[in-house]
């Protein structure tokens, strides 16, 4: 199965800062199949970033997506309050599904 | 607005079943893959299972394989995730989750709220 390992474990910045989250694969992912997840505590995940750069319904554009092959980021530019929270980025290139482990934004 | 409300969580000791079922609403059922996700208690996301369109092909991760079993009911929109033999390390919030896609599983841009499965003695 294809392993996707986050990093870093925990962000911290303050608002108005921008994150870089970096997911990367343990074999390349085909036709950039990958996606990334929000999480807030006690809430379902939610889809941000489907095939690596495309954003998904009602997402500001200070999300971006990025990458190929191993290699992935998602970028938040201008981090509003709203952004702290888990992010997990997940492949479906290959079954099983697999999701990296994820990356705590939180507030410094 | 698409809704999937989960239910049939609880406490269950080691060895024994339950059924999850997820009702879902506001979009063409049979018309896309759906999985369950699950998440141990302040861990990350594992993929469970998927039950796809068309071909109404299953998938299984390899740590439930043999002991779940995935199904659906187009005429009810409605997704199951039979469970047997459960173990302690099956205890996690069980997501349901609608695919993007219809053939295969994928990505999901909708998510249940999540059912609790504790398994223990």
């Amino acid at each position: 199965e294809i392993v996707l390992t986050q990093s870093p474990g925990t962000l911290s910045l303050s608002p108005g800062e921008r994150a870089t989250l970096s997911c990367r694969a343990s074999q390349s992912i085909s036709n950039n199949y990958l996606a990334w997840y929000q999480q807030k505590p006690g809430q379902s995940p939610r889809l941000l970033i489907y095939v690596a750069s495309s954003r998904a319904t009602g997402i500001p554009d200070r999300f971006s997506g990025s990458g190929s092959g191993t290699d992935f980021t998602l970028t938040i530019n201008r981090l509003e309050p709203e952004d702290f929270a888990v992010y997990y980025c997940q492949q479906y290139g290959r079954s099983p599904l697999t999701f990296g482990g994820g990356t705590k934004v939180e507030i410094k | 607005e698409v809704q999937l409300l989960e239910s049939g969580g609880g406490l269950v000791q080691p060895g024994g079943s339950l059924r999850l079922s997820c009702a879902a609403s506001g979009f063409t059922f049979n018309n896309y893959a759906m999985s369950w996700v699950r998440q141990a208690p302040g861990k990350g996301l594992e993929w469970v299972s998927a039950f796809t369109n068309g071909d109404t092909s299953t998938y299984y991760a390899d740590s439930v394989k043999g002991r779940f079993t995935i199904s659906r009911d187009d005429s009810k929109n409605t997704l199951y995730l039979q469970m047997d033999s459960l173990r302690a390390e099956d205890t996690a919030i069980y997501y349901c989750a609608k695919d993007r896609w219809t053939t295969s599983p994928a990505h999901f841009d909708c998510w249940g709220q999540g059912t609790l499965v504790t398994v223990s003695s």
